[in-house]
């Protein structure tokens, strides 16, 4: 299995575009999740999505950010416009559903280091 | 809601020393599932043990083993013959047993460096 895959690995832009950012998780999984990770606030939980259908976007920080999943295979994460606040390592991850005898672990991707100049 | 808490933000280690990670949580929870995750330099998030809250053993992966204390909430993380590839952010992180409980909650990391 190749994982979960992320693109790009890498993205300078400059202030006010529009960036998208790209997941696939790993076949099966019914779980993705998407995470930013900074310095100053650590590893934070944006939104997660369950059969492609959003479950909680409340860690979602403002109107600019928007994640969709248009199918079991694919998903973005857009930020229009960006900040130089918004700089950071994104995350996806995916999973199976947990339960009483599984314990839904998260299977995380590379992540894509993020730069607004 | 739960909260996990990882006291000590750096340690060190000679290499093929022992060296034991602390993680405390808060739950009132009495079914859920811990983490132990690996942050090499490369970025990349990697589970390294798992631990389920009604198992009173403790899971144990290969130099990698846990002190699962429910009482006291407490879910160490030992390295044992720690090498240079151990060095690494280590984050303790908790979930739920429960159905469409799936979020991860995480600690603030612990900087693990391994000195030669």
């Amino acid at each position: 299995d190749a994982g979960v895959i992320q693109s790009p690995r890498h993205e300078v832009t400059e202030m006010g575009q529009e960036v998208t950012l790209r997941c696939k998780p790993i076949s099966g999984h019914d779980y993705l999740f998407w995470y930013r990770q900074t310095m100053m606030r650590g590893l934070e939980l944006l939104i997660y999505f369950n059969n492609n259908v959003p479950i909680d976007d409340s860690g979602m920080p403002e109107d600019r950010f928007s994640a969709k999943m248009p199918n079991a295979s694919f998903s973005t994460l857009k930020i229009q416009p960006s900040e130089p606040r918004d700089s950071a390592v994104y995350f996806c991850a995916s999973s199976l559903r947990g339960g009483r005898a599984r314990s839904g672990e998260q299977f995380f991707g590379p992540g894509t280091r993020l730069t607004v100049l | 809601a739960q909260t996990v808490t990882q006291s000590q933000p750096e340690m060190s280690v000679q290499e093929a020393e022992t060296v034991t990670l602390s993680c405390t949580y808060d739950t009132s929870e009495s079914d859920y599932y811990l983490f132990w995750y690996k942050q090499p330099p490369s970025r990349q998030m990697i589970l390294v043990i798992r631990q389920e809250a009604y198992k009173q053993q403790n899971a144990t992966e290969n130099r990698f083993s846990v002190n699962f204390q429910k009482a006291a909430k407490s879910f160490s993380l030992k390295i044992s013959d720690s090498q240079l590839g151990d060095a690494a952010m280590y984050f303790c992180a908790y979930r739920s047993s429960g159905y469409g409980n799936e979020k991860l909650t995480f600690g603030t990391g612990t900087r693990l460096t391994i000195i030669p």
